[in-house]
């Protein structure tokens, strides 16, 4: 059964940091592009970041080019999320998902990530 | 950036009734969308990819078809299960979403 399991969502402040992490299990990890979408409180889904099985490729949405950096360790299972320069705008839920063709066929519970002072 | 509309924005209906949902893309995507289906306090679940294929495990009332910049979903008979947040997807260029439909019952 494929799993994603995410982690490190807390309050911080505007201007601080904030790694997430998301675990993953039941699948070939090493074989998928892997993803991070975000979902602000009461508002739409946005695609965050994304990386490639080798992560070698890294796209990310402009809004956090620059602030975000994602990773991934295979040899973990593990995907990540470094968030810097963090702004009130980043408060979302954050969610793993598993990249099939592009789209997500399987998504983890999500993380609340809030930025305020 | 690839602009996706969906209408309407609620759509309200009974058990037993026909949904037919809409995404129109500001550019062509080809087939490359998806839907989604969002529950409150949970994570989006994929109906649809590739704007007509049905995802492991959904139901066959949920369809996807169109191509370009239209399409639509449609759910045949809605269940008391269906009524939820419903949100259309790209990948031809990044990832955007529409701002979703939300299925209520009347």
């Amino acid at each position: 059964e494929v799993q994603l399991v995410e982690s490190g969502g807390g309050l911080v402040q505007p201007g601080g940091s904030q790694r997430l992490s998301c675990a993953a299990s039941g699948f070939t990890f090493s074989t998928y592009w892997m993803s991070w979408v975000r979902q602000a409180p009461g508002k739409g889904l946005e695609w965050v970041a994304n990386i490639n099985p080798a992560g070698s490729t890294k796209n990310y949405v402009d809004s956090v080019k620059g602030r975000f950096t994602i990773s991934r360790d295979n040899a973990k299972n593990s995907l990540y999320l470094q968030m810097n320069s963090l702004r009130v705008e980043d408060t979302a839920v954050y969610y793993c998902t598993r990249e099939y063709w592009g789209f997500g066929d399987y998504w983890g519970l999500g993380t609340l990530v809030t930025v305020s002072s | 950036e690839i602009v996706l509309t969906q209408s309407p924005a609620t759509l309200s209906l009974s058990p037993g009734e026909r949904a037919t949902l809409s995404c129109r893309a500001s550019q062509s995507v080809s087939s490359y969308l998806a839907w989604y289906q969002q529950k409150p306090g949970q994570a989006p679940r994929l109906l649809i990819y590739d704007a007509s294929n049905r995802a492991t495990g959904i139901p066959a009332r949920f369809s996807g078809s169109g191509s370009g910049t239209d399409f639509t979903l449609t759910i045949s008979s809605l269940e008391p299960e269906d009524f939820a947040l419903y949100y259309c997807q790209q990948r031809s260029n990044w990832r955007t979403f529409g701002q979703g439909t939300k299925v209520e019952t009347k």
